[in-house]
C-alpha cells in the first residue's frame, strides 16, 4: 500500500540550527512527492515538490530511493519557519495525494 | 486572480439545518478537491471532481452533497449534520491532468461548528 510517514509530531530546534524534517515513504514506481507547509493562520500552501528540485526558503528535500525517505532540510532555521509541515505522496492511481501526519516545527528565539 | 476563495470563512449550524460550502478559483484548473481538517490533523480528501465530474468520493456520508456547476465553482451542501463533523473544510484546485502529481491549490478554509 501506499504510504507516507513523518514519526516526528514536533521538532523544536533553535534559530540558527539545522533542521531536518523526516519523511519516509512506501511506494511502487517512482513517487512524485510533496512538502506542504501551513503557517499560523495561513492557507496550507506548497513548499516544493520533488520534480522541480527547488530550494524554496532555503529548504532543499532530496529523494533517496534506497531509503525510501524525502526528508526536508534547511541548513540554519529562521523563525519564520515556524509551521505546520506535511509530506505528501500521490496514491489510489494518481488521482489523489495522502498527506502524512504532519510535524510541527518550532523554532526557538 | 491566483487565489482559491472560500465562502464563508465560519459557519455555525444546528443539526437539523442546510447550508452549503462555496469554493471558486479562475486560474482556469480543471480539478477541484474537498477536504476535511480536524485539528492537529492532515487534511483528509473526501471528493475530487475532474473536468465538472466527480471522480473520487471517499465514502463520504450522503449528508455531505458537493456540486460543480462550472469548472470554476464547487459547493459543498451540507444536511442534518452531526457535531464530530465540525472541521475545517478545505478546497482545493489543481490543473486537473493527474490529480495526485499536480501541486494544488487550497483555500483558507471554512470553519464549521455543529451544535
Amino acid at each position: 500500500a501506499q504510504r507516507v510517514t513523518q514519526p516526528e509530531k514536533l521538532l523544536s530546534v533553535f534559530k540558527g540550527a539545522p533542521v531536518e524534517l523526516k519523511c519516509n515513504y512506501s511506494y511502487s514506481g517512482s513517487p512524485e512527492l510533496f512538502w506542504y507547509v501551513q503557517y499560523s493562520r495561513q492557507r496550507l500552501q506548497l513548499l516544493l515538490r520533488h520534480i522541480s528540485r527547488e530550494s524554496i526558503k532555503g529548504f532543499t528535500a532530496d529523494l533517496n530511493k534506497g531509503e525510501t525517505s524525502f526528508h526536508l532540510k534547511k541548513p540554519f532555521a529562521q523563525e519564520e519557519d515556524s509551521a505546520m509541515y506535511y509530506c505528501a505522496l500521490p496514491t489510489g492511481g494518481y488521482q489523489k495525494v495522502t498527506f502524512g501526519t504532519g510535524t510541527k516545527l518550532q523554532v526557538i528565539p | 486572480d491566483t487565489e482559491v476563495t472560500q465562502t464563508p470563512k465560519h459557519l455555525v449550524m444546528g443539526m437539523t439545518n442546510k447550508k452549503s460550502l462555496k469554493c471558486e478559483q479562475h486560474m482556469g484548473h480543471r480539478a477541484m478537491y474537498w477536504y476535511k481538517q480536524k485539528a492537529k490533523k492532515p487534511p483528509e480528501l473526501m471528493f475530487v471532481y475532474s473536468y465538472e465530474k466527480l471522480s473520487i468520493n471517499e465514502s463520504v456520508p450522503s449528508r455531505f452533497s458537493p456540486e460543480c456547476p462550472n469548472s470554476s465553482l464547487l459547493n459543498l451542501h451540507l444536511h442534518a449534520l452531526q457535531p464530530e463533523d465540525s472541521a475545517l473544510y478545505l478546497c482545493a484546485s489543481s490543473q486537473g491532468l493527474g490529480g495526485g502529481q499536480e501541486t494544488q491549490y487550497f483555500g483558507p478554509g471554512t470553519r464549521l461548528l455543529v451544535l
